[in-house]
């Protein structure tokens, strides 16, 4: 059965510091997805990731994947009150892709 | 607005009650998934529909079933409701599975009393 684990679970930050969200998996896939979710809130696709080494950023976010490691990272430069959200971390495998298995959430909190 | 229409928003229902949530796909996508958000089980994979025919299953109680349609919309049924049914449902869809990712509707709260 798939695992997947983030850490941190919580994440309080200040303004202006850079952070990294880890998330491992114990089954091999080449596809993870990273999700924001606002409270009460749908989740909003951050990234895509497909293949071993892929790297994304969107703003102060980087997302990277590392499929022989079974671990992609979340990094978060020079955070803003407006990154406060929960992150998820979401991987897909199998023969029927869409059946995603996600992470606990990462609970963020920027500090002014 | 993600394309991902979700009804209703909220439910409130009571314990053994039957409810039918609703998803229409954004234009174009074939596939349609549910899952269930709730605070000690987190995010679970309910089940997929691609094309009307069910894909794969995930954890979904016997007492819950959904069905796919031929203008590709959507539609959770639960069944004789328990008070830890009380979940976030969300639908999502994708097209060519996955490959752009997957978006999520707004979600249906179901409150059971």
């Amino acid at each position: 059965e798939l695992k997947v684990e983030q850490n941190p679970l919580f994440l309080s930050m200040q303004e202006g510091k850079n952070y990294t969200i880890y998330c491992n998996y114990s089954t091999t896939s080449d596809r993870l997805y990273w999700y924001r979710q606002d409270p009460g809130k749908s989740l909003e696709s951050l990234f895509v990731l497909l293949s071993n080494g892929a790297v994304k950023q969107e703003g102060r976010l980087m997302a990277s994947l590392d499929t022989k490691a079974r671990l992609s990272t979340l990094h978060i430069t020079a955070a803003v009150h407006d990154l406060s959200a929960t992150y998820f971390c979401a991987v897909d495998m199998g023969t029927s892709y869409g059946k995603l298995t996600f992470g606990q959430g990462t609970i963020l909190t920027v500090h002014p | 607005d993600s394309g991902v229409t979700q009804t209703p928003k909220h439910l409130i229902t009571a314990t053994g009650q039957r409810v039918t949530l609703r998803c229409s796909p954004r234009s174009g996508d074939l596939s349609v998934y549910w899952y269930q958000q709730s605070l000690d089980q987190g995010l679970q994979f309910l089940i997929q529909y691609y094309n009307g025919e069910e894909r794969a299953k995930g954890n979904i109680l016997e007492r819950f079933s959904a069905q796919q349609f031929p203008d590709l919309h959507s539609e959770l049924n639960l069944s004789s409701l328990e008070l830890g049914d009380s979940a976030l449902y969300f639908c999502a869809s994708s097209y060519k599975g996955g490959s752009y990712g997957y978006t999520f509707g707004s979600g249906t709260r179901l409150t059971v009393v």
